[in-house]
């Protein structure tokens, strides 16, 4: 079965700070996505990113990075200088290939000025 | 126009009451799914369908019923609403790789 794990509940960081968000998923797939999902107050969830199992590049978008490591099941996301606007809770998620998708509990991030 | 619309976006009913909360999407895409959303518990599946015809249970799909009408839409029922109901709920759409797209989401509270 399918499981993510994103162990830190709520992070708090001061601004210009890096963060980086732990997910940590279980698959017996050899193929599967991950995702990462933003939460602002707003309350909308907003795509991120995601991974295809095949492709363990990490990749970086502005100030955001993820790093992908098969080997420890992991899919971490990184905030290079967080801000403010940064402040969400964060989703990380799993889908096997032809099947659904399992979200993580989520991250609540608080960048303080 | 938003690609994935949800309504009512607030609603407030009574124990007991059958409640339809409706979404609608105009991605194309054949994949939609029901989420709630209760603090601290992330995002719970009730339901998924992958077309017209697949309809599929969640992790969560006591207490609820869908309806797959058409491609572009899919209706969740309460068929009779109780408290612990009360939640967001967000419909999705998801595309060949699964990417979820969101609707706004809907405050459900049932007194």
């Amino acid at each position: 079965a399918q499981k993510v794990t994103q162990a830190q509940t709520e992070i708090s960081v001061v601004e210009k700070e890096d963060v980086t968000l732990d997910c940590v998923y279980e698959t017996r797939d050899t193929t599967y996505y991950l995702f990462w999902y933003k939460q602002p107050p707003s309350g909308e969830l907003v795509f991120l990113i995601r991974r295809n199992s095949f492709d363990e590049q990490n990749e970086i978008s502005g100030r955001y990075s993820w790093n992908f490591q098969k080997s420890t099941s992991s899919f971490n996301f990184t905030i290079t200088a967080s801000q403010v606007v940064d402040s969400a809770v964060y989703f990380c998620a799993l889908s096997e290939a032809e099947d659904k998708v399992i979200f993580g509990p989520g991250t609540s991030l608080s960048v303080i000025p | 126009d938003a690609d994935v619309t949800q309504t009512p976006r607030n609603r407030i009913t009574k124990t007991g009451k059958r409640i339809m909360l409706e979404c609608s999407q105009t991605k194309g895409h054949d994949r939609m799914y029901w989420y709630r959303q209760d603090p601290g518990l992330g995002l719970r599946l009730i339901y998924y369908s992958f077309d017209v015809k697949d309809i599929n249970k969640g992790e969560i799909s006591d207490g609820y019923s869908v309806s797959r009408q058409a491609q572009a839409k899919f209706s969740l029922s309460l068929e009779s609403a109780i408290p612990n109901q009360t939640a967001l709920y967000f419909c999705a759409t998801g595309d060949f790789q699964e990417t979820q797209y969101f609707g706004p989401g809907t405050r459900l509270l049932v007194l």
